[in-house]
């Protein structure tokens, strides 16, 4: 399996665009998690959903993100419209909720800038 | 709630020194415990795992011991190496119905000179 995949691996936008990120979970993983990562902030987590339904959506940190997980194997995570503060990177993960612990396993990550 | 809480970074050793990141936690019922470690530009990687108490996860040379009596998961390494340089995260998962969700710790950066 080629693992999680993200897409793109670096965003440049400018204020007040609209931000698509991309992921692709490994396929049979049921639970999918969005993080996000900054110096001051750490690790985040923003979002997950469990068998493509949302769990537990609040630690996003405004209405101006939003996910969705339209089939076993997509996910999206967007910004609309984005701001300097958003810049950060965001990780997807995902992982099988079963028998023993369920480790979870990292994309890459996109590196999102806002100008 | 669920946390863990590392030791405060960052960390910087020599080549072949010794290496503790401490990593406590607090949960209801029987945590599994993780470390995972980020390369630079890289993803989070599991480095090792422990599922019960008293359960010793190893990796690479890695080690950490789940100790209930302590809540505590703590991660060793008798001779790191500057491949070592990384940022460490402690990780818990609860169980139940958490759906796989793992809570982290803050990180530790490591830095190893030659």
């Amino acid at each position: 399996d080629a693992g999680v995949i993200q897409s793109p691996r670096h965003e440049v936008t400018e204020m007040g665009q609209e931000v698509t990120l991309r992921c692709k979970p490994i396929s049979g993983h049921n639970s999918l998690f969005w993080y996000r990562q900054t110096m001051m902030r750490g690790l985040e987590l923003l979002i997950y959903f469990n068998n493509n339904v949302p769990i537990d959506d609040s630690g996003m940190p405004e209405d101006r993100f939003s996910a969705k997980m339209p089939n076993a194997s997509f996910s999206t995570l967007k910004i609309q419209p984005s701001e300097p503060r958003d810049s950060a990177v965001y990780f997807c993960a995902s992982s099988f909720r079963g028998q023993g612990s369920t480790e979870a396993f990292f994309g890459q990550g996109t590196r999102l800038t806002v100008v | 709630g669920n946390s863990v809480t590392q030791m405060e970074g960052p960390v910087t050793l020599s080549e072949e020194a010794f290496l503790t990141i401490n990593c406590t936690y607090t949960a209801t019922g029987y945590p599994s415990l993780f470390w995972y470690v980020q390369y630079p530009g890289e993803g989070l990687q599991l480095l090792l795992k422990a599922t019960k108490a008293d359960d010793k996860g190893s990796n690479k040379g890695f080690e950490a011991t789940y100790r209930k009596e302590t809540t505590s998961f703590h991660l060793e390494k008798g001779s790191v190496q500057v491949s070592d340089s990384a940022v460490y995260f402690c990780a818990l998962h609860a169980g139940g119905t958490s759906y796989g969700k793992l809570t982290f710790g803050q990180g530790t950066i490591l830095t190893v000179h030659p």
